[in-house]
């Protein structure tokens, strides 16, 4: 099951800098996407949200781009900090449901 | 800031042993669910609950599974008989309503099957 995809393992960033996070989606049916964050041994942590009527959305540092066309979204964190180290995940949703489907994760490396 | 919680943190069993996995969401939400994360892997839908009774399952949710609300507060998870692949992370979530709403997780539970 692929319909959620984190291409990249890991990313690293020195502090100060941005980091972006890529995520790509193969089920058209997906109207609500999430990045959540998530350190070791705990559980995943709500960072930013958006749904597919929207393109851009903004929460302090955080911002989420989505492309309908591309299927595609990405986080941008600016200023990164070393305490955003941690694994991302991005997951989606579907008609106002219920499951989210996750995808594999990017470990975010923040270098002080 | 209200979380969700989940007893026990780790879990050890014997292969065919029963176990129940406990969750007490946000007070005020109404969708429950839980998902595990095989060490290595994605984290996984397993079952999601409103208004007292199962509203979806996945594929991994198989008779050996069942979700309970037993009272106002409580969400259980129960394994009937644990097999080896049953390791992993168990996390429950609960969100306040529908449409665009985000879901919290708990800090979830380490089942260890052996």
């Amino acid at each position: 099951d692929q319909q959620v995809k984190q291409n990249s393992p890991s990313l690293s960033v020195q502090e100060g800098r941005i980091s972006i996070l890529n995520c790509d989606y193969t089920n058209s049916m997906f109207d609500y996407f999430l990045w959540y964050k998530k350190y070791p041994a705990e559980g995943p942590t709500f960072l930013i949200s958006i749904s597919s009527i929207k393109d851009k959305n903004e929460d302090g540092r955080f911002t989420v781009f989505l492309n309908k066309s591309a299927k595609h979204l990405s986080l941008h964190i600016v200023p990164s900090q070393p305490g955003d180290s941690a694994v991302y995940f991005c997951a989606a949703s579907a008609n106002d449901g219920n499951k989210l489907v996750f995808g594999a994760g990017t470990i975010l490396r923040v270098k002080s | 800031e209200p979380e969700v919680t989940q007893t026990p943190s780790h879990q050890v069993t014997q292969m065919g042993q029963e176990v129940i996995l406990r969750c007490v969401p946000i007070s005020n939400h109404l969708y429950f669910y839980w998902y595990r994360q095989i060490l290595g892997q994605k984290v996984e839908f397993l079952v999601s609950f409103y208004n007292n009774e199962i509203s979806e399952k996945s594929e991994i949710f198989d008779d050996q599974f069942s979700a309970e609300r037993p009272d106002g507060s409580n969400f259980t998870l129960k394994i009937r008989s644990t097999k080896l692949e049953d390791s992993a992370m168990y996390f429950c979530a609960s969100r306040i309503a529908g449409g665009f709403n985000e879901q919290f997780f708990g800090p979830g539970t380490r089942l260890t099957v052996l």
